[in-house]
């Protein structure tokens, strides 16, 4: 049982390249989520899928586009990456019948030079 | 204003002391108020939440919300070098997603 697993950890990209950040989970979780963590912000949400088939936009959409694969896998893409998404990116998932407790994966350190 | 507020630290403290973290939050609505740790370069993982006001004591960890002044606390006794973390306050929003603070950096000294 291995969690939340992302790949790659680490990330070099240049401006306007285009990546995606791949997030599975085995622990049967319906909802999904992706995050960014950036010095004294906390973390912001960015995409979210409440159950398969379904994403919604979180409180920085802007520059991203995600897919939840199907129920294990919630991928999110850079389609021109720019400096500003600089920052360390976070999967989580969340079993049903929780009070929001979210599961978080080892996260994903993105330079965008 | 954002919605929830934390002192980043960081906060140093020698081994056996009392750690106080300390959160404020904007909007009287919430209600369950969650506190996470993150080790450095690691995923913020689930310590504790409370609903409402009131106590919750796990442990070395007691968690405290006081609703009418919209201040959440965590308290660490006799506190541990394997404490040293970032510690993220989250608070349950409207539509049901967390809002994080932007955590305060613990640092336990042996």
């Amino acid at each position: 049982n291995a969690g939340v697993t992302q790949t790659p950890k680490f990330q070099v990209l240049k401006t306007g390249q285009s990546m995606t950040l791949q997030c599975a989970q085995d622990m049967n979780h319906n909802s999904m989520y992706w995050y960014r963590q950036d010095p004294g912000m906390g973390l912001r949400l960015i995409y979210y899928s409440a159950s398969e088939g379904t994403t919604d936009k979180g409180e920085v959409p802007n520059g991203y586009n995600v897919s939840r694969l199907n129920k294990r896998e919630f991928s999110l893409r850079l389609e021109s990456a720019a400096p500003s998404q600089t920052s360390v990116y976070f999967c989580a998932g969340m079993p049903s019948g929780t009070v929001n407790e979210q599961f978080f994966g080892p996260g994903t350190r993105l330079t965008v030079l | 204003q954002k919605e929830v507020e934390q002192d980043p630290g960081p906060l140093s403290v020698p081994e056996g002391a009392i750690v106080s973290l300390n959160c404020t939050y904007s909007n009287s609505a919430f209600q369950y108020f969650m506190w996470y740790r993150q080790y450095s370069r690691k995923g913020p993982e689930l310590l504790m939440y409370t609903y409402s006001s009131g106590n919750k004591e796990d442990g070395r960890f007691t968690a405290q919300v006081d609703k009418s002044s919209k201040y959440i606390s965590l308290f660490i006794r006799d506190s541990q070098p394997s404490d040293s973390a970032t510690y993220l306050c989250a608070i349950l929003n409207a539509g049901n997603m967390l809002t994080f603070g932007g955590g305060t950096r613990l640092m336990v000294k042996p």
